[in-house]
């Protein structure tokens, strides 16, 4: 899985856009990207993923450039319980692994978001 | 659709001691995981289901036994618990091999 680079702190005012980046230059053409959460004490939380497109849910968007190499999530309307360490994750869905430590999601050090009041 | 749950949320153990954490899921997935997750060393994969009936280890499976019941229930046991087992453990289901993982509340264990 292609490796990911990501700030480790950004602060963002409560009801503004926080926008998160990620660098990730060496991305395969069936590489995903993959965003998650973990607040404080909480178990990891599914964002959103994308290979190509932009996505949207009801939670975040993904914008991916052109080249993509990297990408930037966005919280349209952060709240003070959007507080959380945010992970990038590079991953090819598809494939089947022989090896089972690929198997696992593999969690970098991530973003440290923090939503001023 | 509560997605996946664990119990118990927390436990204290003392140093030998068994105990058996659970897992389900209600949305169907077919591949189930354990990980546990320590200060610093992110989340690191203890056993893996691809599917009900099959089981496989993962990065660190010493000391950890796992069972999928069933397609719903995947529990990990510890047969005897040392200080060094003391950690979060996270499971989580997704619907086939490489598909998005989503993942329980945790149950936060300490070994004495």
């Amino acid at each position: 899985d292609a490796k990911t680079t990501q700030p480790p702190s950004m602060d963002c005012a409560e009801g503004r856009a926080a926008n998160l980046p990620c660098n990730h230059s060496t991305i395969s053409g069936n590489e995903y990207v993959y965003w998650y959460r973990q607040i404080h004490s909480q178990g990891p939380q599914y964002i959103i993923h994308g290979l190509k497109n932009n996505e949207t849910n009801e939670m975040a968007s993904l914008i991916i450039t052109e080249d993509r190499k990297s990408s930037t999530l966005i919280l349209p309307h952060a709240t003070l319980r959007d507080t959380a360490v945010y992970y990038c994750i590079v991953r090819d869905r598809i494939s089947y692994y022989m090896d089972t430590g690929r198997r696992a999601l593999t969690f970098g050090s991530g973003t440290r978001l923090q939503v001023q009041p | 659709n509560a997605g996946v749950t664990q119990t118990p949320k927390f436990q204290v153990l003392k140093t030998g001691q068994s105990m058996t954490l659970q897992c389900a899921q209600d949305m169907n997935h077919n591949s189930m995981y354990w990980y546990r997750q320590d200060p610093g060393m992110g989340l690191r994969l203890i056993y893996y289901s691809a599917s009900e009936g099959t089981t496989d280890k993962g990065e660190v499976p010493n000391g950890y036994n796992v069972s999928r019941l069933n397609k719903r229930e995947f529990s990990l046991r510890l047969e005897s618990a040392a200080p060094s087992q003391t950690s979060v453990y996270f499971c989580a289901s997704s619907a086939g091999q490489g598909e998005t993982q989503y993942f329980g509340p945790g149950t936060r264990l300490l070994v004495l």
